[in-house]
């Protein structure tokens, strides 16, 4: 079962904040974000291992709730640069099952 | 110097037709994999191989068979060719640690295949 990701798409202005959520069905072991520009390949862009791991760099930070089965990535004073489709890639506890979510595309508007 | 690079970039070929998609990493990892993305643009794990051998394989039509040379090499043959083969594939690799993908995935700039 594919996760699920909300919102399915946002606009923001620049400088606005904005939170995807992740949700899975199955327990996590891991969760990857990426993001992926039109016409590109998908760029990884954090890692989260350990239930309720934050982490971050620049103003994109990401958080792994393990009992809630959910992630959430949080782009702060978003940017121009942050445009594009954001995946979540999870891997469910116990097996090499990996599994990428429905995506959430991000318009960032001058 | 690229990281993971594919061939071609562009695949057109007629219903019926049997066709190979290359991927080459110059990165030193031990593991690669193969995706699928679809026009809903949803991304689709295809296979997986670590040391050359295969860890993952989805529910994959076997016309699709992946092949893994040396640690280096990930390519995909896909035998009679379907309209719902049109998708973009990419090739991605990254360094399996404690039996689990829980590393960075670098990926190859795709392969977008259209059947006619």
């Amino acid at each position: 079962q594919q996760p699920v990701q909300s919102p399915q798409a946002v606009i923001l202005r620049e400088g606005e904040d904005a939170v995807i959520n992740c949700s899975s069905s199955k327990a996590l072991y891991s969760v990857h974000w990426y993001r992926q520009k039109h016409g590109e390949a998908p760029v990884f862009l954090m890692i989260l291992l350990k239930g309720g791991e934050q982490k971050g760099h620049d103003k994109i930070s990401a958080s792994f709730n393990e009992k809630k089965q959910q992630s959430s990535l949080y782009l702060t004073a978003s940017q121009l640069s942050y445009s594009g489709t954001y995946f979540c890639g999870t891997e469910t506890s116990g097996t090499y099952k990996y599994i990428f979510g429905t995506g959430t595309r991000l318009k960032v508007l001058a | 110097d690229t990281a993971v690079s594919q061939t071609p970039k562009y695949l057109v070929t007629q219903m019926g037709n049997d066709k190979s998609i290359k991927c080459e990493q110059n990165l030193g990892h031990d593991t690669m994999y193969w995706y699928k993305q679809d026009s809903k643009k949803f991304l689709k794990i295809m296979f997986s191989y670590n040391n050359k051998e295969l860890i993952i394989n989805e529910t994959v039509p076997n016309r699709f068979s992946p092949k893994s040379p040396d640690k280096a090499h990930l390519n995909l043959h896909i035998n009679s060719l379907e309209l719902g083969d049109s998708a973009v594939y990419f090739c991605a690799s990254s360094q399996w640690t404690s039996g689990s993908i829980n590393n960075e995935q670098f990926f190859g700039p795709g392969t977008r295949l259209t059947v006619l």
